[in-house]
C-alpha cells in the first residue's frame, strides 16, 4: 500500500529535550516536505526537500533541522524544543517537484511543555 | 511574502445546494493550484489539482481558475453531508518553490 508514515503520532515533551519526529515514504518519491498546522493559521511549510541532500527553507524553518540522507526518509529534528512549537506536524510526499499531488502522513501532534 | 486566501467560513449550506468556495493568491508566477479536503483531525486530501485558465469538473466536483485575476475556485454540487469538512486551497510556483495553503474554508452541510 502506497503511503506516507509517521512516527510518534503523539508526542508529550519538556521544553530543550532534543527529539527527532521520523517521515518514510513508499512510493519512491523526490520531493517529501513538513508542515506545521495551527488554528486560524492553516498548514505552513517548515522544511522541503526535492531530493536526497537537497533541502530548502519553508516559511516557519525557525528552531527546526531536516536531513534528507535516503529518499525514503526525511525526519524532522528539533534540538531544543520550545513550547510555540506545540502543533499539529504534517509530512508529505510528492513525485515530482511539487507540481503534483502531495501525499500527506497521518499527522504528529506535539505539546511542549 | 506569497500568501493564499480564503474566506475562513464557516460556510453552511443545506443537503443537495451547491457550495462555492473561494481563494486568491498573491504571486502571479504561481502553476499549480491544489484543492485540498481535510476531516477534522485527520490529514488533507487531495480533491483537485488545476494547471490552466478555465474549469475542471471531477465528477461533483469543479475547479475554476483564473489566472489574472489571481483566484481559483471549488464549486460542490449536490452538497452531502459527508462534505462538511475544511476545505484548503494550496497554490506552488515554478520548480519546486515551496507550497503555500490557504488558512481553510470550513463547510457544513445541513440534513
Amino acid at each position: 500500500e502506497a503511503q506516507v508514515t509517521q512516527n510518534p503520532r503523539y508526542l508529550i515533551t519538556v521544553t530543550g529535550k532534543k527529539l527527532t519526529v521520523t517521515c518514510s515514504q513508499n512510493m519512491n518519491h523526490e520531493y517529501m516536505s513538513w508542515y506545521r498546522q495551527d488554528p486560524g493559521l492553516g498548514l505552513r511549510q517548515i522544511y522541503y526537500s526535492m531530493n536526497v541532500e537537497v533541502t530548502d527553507k519553508g516559511d516557519v524553518p525557525e528552531g527546526y533541522k531536516v536531513s534528507r540522507k535516503e529518499k525514503r526518509n526525511f525526519p524532522l529534528i528539533l534540538e531544543s524544543p520550545s513550547p510555540n512549537q506545540t502543533s499539529l506536524y504534517f509530512c508529505a510526499s510528492s513525485s515530482r517537484q511539487g507540481a503534483h499531488e502531495q501525499y500527506f502522513g497521518p499527522g504528529t501532534r506535539l505539546t511542549v511543555t | 511574502q506569497k500568501e493564499v486566501e480564503q474566506n475562513s467560513g464557516p460556510l453552511s449550506v443545506p443537503e443537495g445546494a451547491i457550495a462555492s468556495l473561494n481563494c486568491t493568491y498573491s504571486d502571479r508566477g504561481s502553476q499549480s493550484f491544489f484543492w485540498y479536503r481535510q476531516y477534522s483531525g485527520k490529514s488533507p486530501e487531495l480533491i483537485m489539482s488545476i494547471y490552466s485558465n478555465g474549469d475542471k469538473e471531477d465528477g461533483r466536483f469543479t475547479a475554476q481558475l483564473n489566472k489574472a485575476s489571481q483566484y481559483v475556485s471549488l464549486l460542490i454540487r449536490d452538497s452531502q453531508p459527508s462534505d462538511s469538512a475544511t476545505y484548503l486551497c494550496a497554490v506552488n510556483g515554478n520548480y519546486g518553490q515551496n507550497f503555500v495553503f490557504g488558512p481553510g474554508t470550513r463547510l457544513s452541510v445541513l440534513p
